[in-house]
């Protein structure tokens, strides 16, 4: 069946540091991905999407790119400011949505 | 317009009760999802609809019971609650399909003892 697999976590980076999550994934068709985040307390927000080989997300300086060759969807971000602490899910859709397991980013002044 | 609102959003339960977790949308959206979410395995789809009265399930079903009888509301019902399903539960809607962006509510954090 359809899956995603992402790095585990926690992550810790200083501020201004540069940013990768890894994620993987396993379908059986050609999915649309998805980069959600969550705040503390909150419901998640769509952060960035990309529905077809080679194309690349981005919002708010973070960006993935659709990479079917290997099967990934890596996030990146140049520089990350605190207010980029959240956890951060990967996420597949195909028929039906699934969802990584999540990846928590603390970044320190 | 409030978006997508649970009610409530905390709630004690005694294994064996039952209850009714709400979720209502004013964004005219025909899909409704609602999610769990436990630590270490992200959120996983228990039931969703594509409109009112059309719902089916999702991956982790079983125990949740669901039905739409307008385009607003999609309750979740967990009718002998069990401590395996203390979790926090969230619900979504969409536009037209599951490859469109999801918006979510705030969630419900529900404790089986």
């Amino acid at each position: 069946g359809n899956s995603v697999t992402q790095m585990e976590g926690p992550v810790t980076l200083s501020e201004e540091a540069f940013l990768t999550i890894n994620c993987t994934y396993t379908a059986t068709g050609y999915p649309s991905l998805f980069w959600y985040v969550q705040y503390p307390g909150e419901g998640l927000q769509l952060l960035l999407k990309a529905t077809k080989a080679d194309d690349k997300g981005s919002n708010k300086g973070f960006e993935a790119t659709y990479r079917k060759e290997t099967t990934s969807f890596h996030l990146e971000k140049g520089s990350v400011q605190v207010s980029d602490s959240a956890v951060y899910f990967c996420a597949l859709s195909f028929n039906d949505m699934r969802f990584g397991a999540g990846t928590r980013l603390t970044v320190k002044p | 317009n409030a978006g997508v609102t649970q009610t409530p959003k905390f709630q004690v339960l005694k294994t064996g009760q039952s209850m009714t977790l709400q979720c209502a949308q004013d964004m005219n959206h025909e899909y409704m999802s609602w999610y769990r979410q436990d630590p270490g395995m992200g959120l996983r789809l228990i039931h969703y609809s594509v409109g009112a009265g059309i719902t089916d399930q999702g991956e982790v079903p079983n125990g949740y019971n669901v039905s739409r009888s307008t385009t607003e509301d999609f309750p979740l019902r967990l009718l002998s609650a069990a401590p395996s399903q203390t979790s926090v539960y969230f619900c979504a809607t969409h536009g037209t399909s599951f490859y469109n962006e999801q918006f979510f509510g705030p969630g419900t954090r529900l404790t089986v003892l």
